[in-house]
């Protein structure tokens, strides 16, 4: 049981170049998150997705697209990075459990945009 | 929307109490969380409160609510060198699923 996976660990691009964060979940959790961590600044949201094929916007979703591909995966991708996207990125998974929503975190990708 | 202060910094020394403090602002929030991070690491759920709870202890952790004043806190005793981390309180309401992180506060334990 590996919990809530992220791929890559690290990445670096340059502006307007395009990637895709990926994350996976292997406790059947229907709720899938994705958050920005900035220094001082907690953990912001930027898209989530209630269940398989639904997704909505967090606080901070412009500059980025999110998919859930199935109940497993839910990826984020940056069509064209800018340096105010450099951060570390966190994926989160939760579920009903104990009568409250308790959320498991991936490791996080270190994102550097220069 | 919710706003959540923490502060950003707490040191102390091995084997004393350490208290954490979180005001957030919104009066709906119904459970609210306590997440440890480690460095280089994601969140773990430390422990959490229902909104109807005044104090809930969990082996080294307590954790105090004070619904009327919007203020959490968080004490560690006997704090050890492993609990040095980022400390984040979360609120969260009733309606949504969705999670407000504070700032969170970086604990240093002196030996």
């Amino acid at each position: 049981n590996a919990g809530v996976t992220q791929t890559p660990k690290f990445q670096v691009l340059k502006t307007g170049q395009s990637m895709t964060l990926q994350c996976a979940q292997d406790m059947n959790h229907n709720s899938m998150y994705w958050y920005r961590q900035d220094p001082g600044m907690g953990l912001r949201l930027i898209y989530y997705s209630a269940s398989e094929g639904t997704t909505d916007k967090g606080e901070v979703p412009n500059g980025y697209n999110v998919s859930r591909l199935n109940k497993r995966e839910f990826s984020l991708r940056l069509e064209s990075a800018a340096p105010s996207q450099t951060s570390v990125y966190f994926c989160a998974s939760s579920e009903l459990a104990r009568g409250t929503y308790e959320q498991y975190f991936g490791p996080g990708t270190r994102l550097t945009v220069t | 929307g919710e706003d959540v202060e923490q502060s950003l910094f707490l040191s102390v020394r091995e084997g004393d109490s350490s208290v954490i403090n979180c005001t957030y602002t919104d009066s709906s929030s119904t459970y609210l969380y306590w997440y440890k991070q480690e460095p280089g690491a994601g969140l773990q759920l430390l422990t959490y409160i229902f909104s109807n709870m005044d104090m809930k202890q969990d082996q080294r952790l307590t954790v105090l609510l004070n619904k009327k004043d919007k203020h959490l806190s968080l004490r560690i005793a006997d704090t050890q060198t492993g609990d040095s981390a980022i400390y984040f309180c979360a609120p969260r309401d009733n309606y949504g699923q969705n999670f407000v992180f504070g700032p969170g506060t970086r604990l240093s334990v002196l030996p």
